[in-house]
């Protein structure tokens, strides 16, 4: 069985500030990692992929995410928010069922 | 063309009504989803389409239909739905089929109210 989790529901920061969105995984194999956004009333639009390499995993927007293998864990980061980030966040994760397992989201809100 | 577009945006029906869904991408995806979504929640699988053929079913009930008419194109028909099937309905498509480092393409959804 795979799951991912996101401890919370929800981040506030400041704008300028550094974020980081949380996520941990649990697979019985390799994982691939993704993480989604998505904005009111919008469908989900993809931020970033882990599939192998490299830990440090650079996307859109600024984003970036680490894979940490000893830590179960793959967190969201931004050196520097903007309110235009302000948005839903999904981590996912598949890893051999070819089924992609979403996390409940969090709630990122930048605070001008 | 990098878009999934979803018609309509907004859609209510009453519980015996039918109606469908839309879906269409022309970036040559093979691979297409439907995903429901309830408010401030993960989306949930329903159907996998992977070179037109059905093959993936997340035991939807039969009062959700989905068609694949040709590899641009996704629909899903409705009938005979209940309340609770009041929410964000949502397309995917993925490039050549379902694999697990794809990434999915969504288009913006239906908003469904059943009254």
């Amino acid at each position: 069985a795979q799951s991912v989790a996101q401890p919370e529901d929800q981040v506030n920061v400041a704008e300028g500030n550094p974020l980081t969105v949380k996520c941990t995984y649990s697979v019985s194999g390799n994982p691939y990692l993704f993480w989604y956004v998505q904005y009111p009333n919008r469908g989900l639009q993809f931020l970033l992929k882990y599939i192998t390499g490299d830990n440090l995993v650079k996307g859109s927007y600024g984003f970036e995410a680490e894979f940490n293998k000893s830590q179960t864990s793959f967190h969201l980061k931004k050196p520097s928010a903007l309110v235009s980030d302000s948005a839903l966040y999904f981590c996912a994760v598949e890893a051999g069922s070819y089924q992609l397992t979403f996390g409940k989201g969090t709630k990122l809100s930048v605070i001008p | 063309d990098t878009e999934v577009t979803q018609t309509p945006k907004h859609l209510v029906m009453g519980m015996t009504n039918k109606k469908s869904l839309k879906c269409e991408q022309h970036m040559g995806h093979r691979a297409m989803y439907w995903y429901k979504q309830k408010a401030k929640k993960p989306p949930e699988l329903m159907f996998v389409y992977s070179y037109e053929k059905l093959s993936i079913n997340e035991s939807v009930p039969s009062r959700f239909s989905p068609e694949c008419p040709n590899s641009s194109l996704l629909n899903l028909h409705l009938h005979a739905l209940q309340p609770e099937d009041s929410a964000l309905y949502l397309c995917a498509s993925s490039h050549i089929g379902w694999g697990g480092d794809e990434k999915l393409f969504f288009g913006s959804g239906t908003q469904l109210s059943v009254l």
